[in-house]
């Protein structure tokens, strides 16, 4: 069976410097990798997606993430932090038949100024 | 292009009561899902819909928990009665069919139900 697991509950950054948000999956077969935001009273919004072409995934706002086989992970990260960043984040993997999403438990960002 | 949309934004009962929630996919989207979102926790998948057929109904409490999704558009999610632990948010989505090129889900943005 899929599964996600999100190391952090809460990370905490100043403005302009990195973000690192960290996943490890578990696949019976190759994964596809998801990382979705949630702002307060928003909808979940797809920041991007791994489906077994290239490793490193570039996303929108800056954000991007590299799948790492051997490593089992999929940790999101972006240069420097912006205050609009602050958000739910929540790495997702997808059943491969049905595409079902299995969210992690979600990682809070704090965006200090 | 409007995205999904979902009514209402709020809603509180008492518990026993019944509820309902309302959402409408986006455009030409036959997928549509139901989600569960308990506070500090990711979605849950509920109920899965291609047009308007359950394909993927497994994780639904059929005992007070129903969903319709009439000519395969707008979709309702009931729970008759309700009790405390039904307080969540409850999440729809659309998407093209699986496997199809590009199929991301796209997620309204939720009814926050409490219930006292």
């Amino acid at each position: 069976a899929q599964s996600v697991t999100q190391l952090d509950s809460h990370v905490s950054v100043s403005e302009g410097t990195p973000v690192l948000l960290r996943c490890n999956y578990s696949s019976s077969y190759s994964p596809s990798l998801f990382w979705y935001v949630q702002h307060p009273n928003k909808g979940l919004q797809l920041l991007l997606k791994y489906t077994s072409a290239a490793t490193l995934v570039k996303g929108i706002n800056g954000f991007e993430a590299e799948f790492k086989k051997s490593e089992t992970s999929f940790h999101l990260t972006k240069p420097s932090a912006h205050m609009s960043d602050a958000a739910e984040y929540f790495c997702v993997v997808s059943d491969g038949n049905t595409d079902k999403l299995i969210f992690g438990t979600g990682t809070r960002l704090q965006v200090f100024p | 292009e409007a995205g999904v949309v979902q009514s209402p934004r709020y809603k509180i009962i008492e518990k026993k009561q019944p509820v309902a929630f309302w959402c409408n996919p986006i455009s030409g989207h036959n997928t549509l899902y139901w989600y569960l979102q308990n506070l500090g926790q990711g979605p849950e998948l509920l109920i899965r819909y291609e047009n308007e057929e359950a394909v993927d109904d497994s994780q639904l409490p059929k005992d007070r928990f129903s969903a319709e999704r009439l000519k395969g558009v707008d979709s309702t999610l009931k729970i008759q009665p309700a009790e405390l632990g039904d307080s969540a948010v409850y999440l729809c989505a659309s998407s093209t069919p699986p496997g199809t090129r590009n199929n991301e889900q796209f997620f309204g943005p939720g009814t926050r139900l409490t219930v006292l």
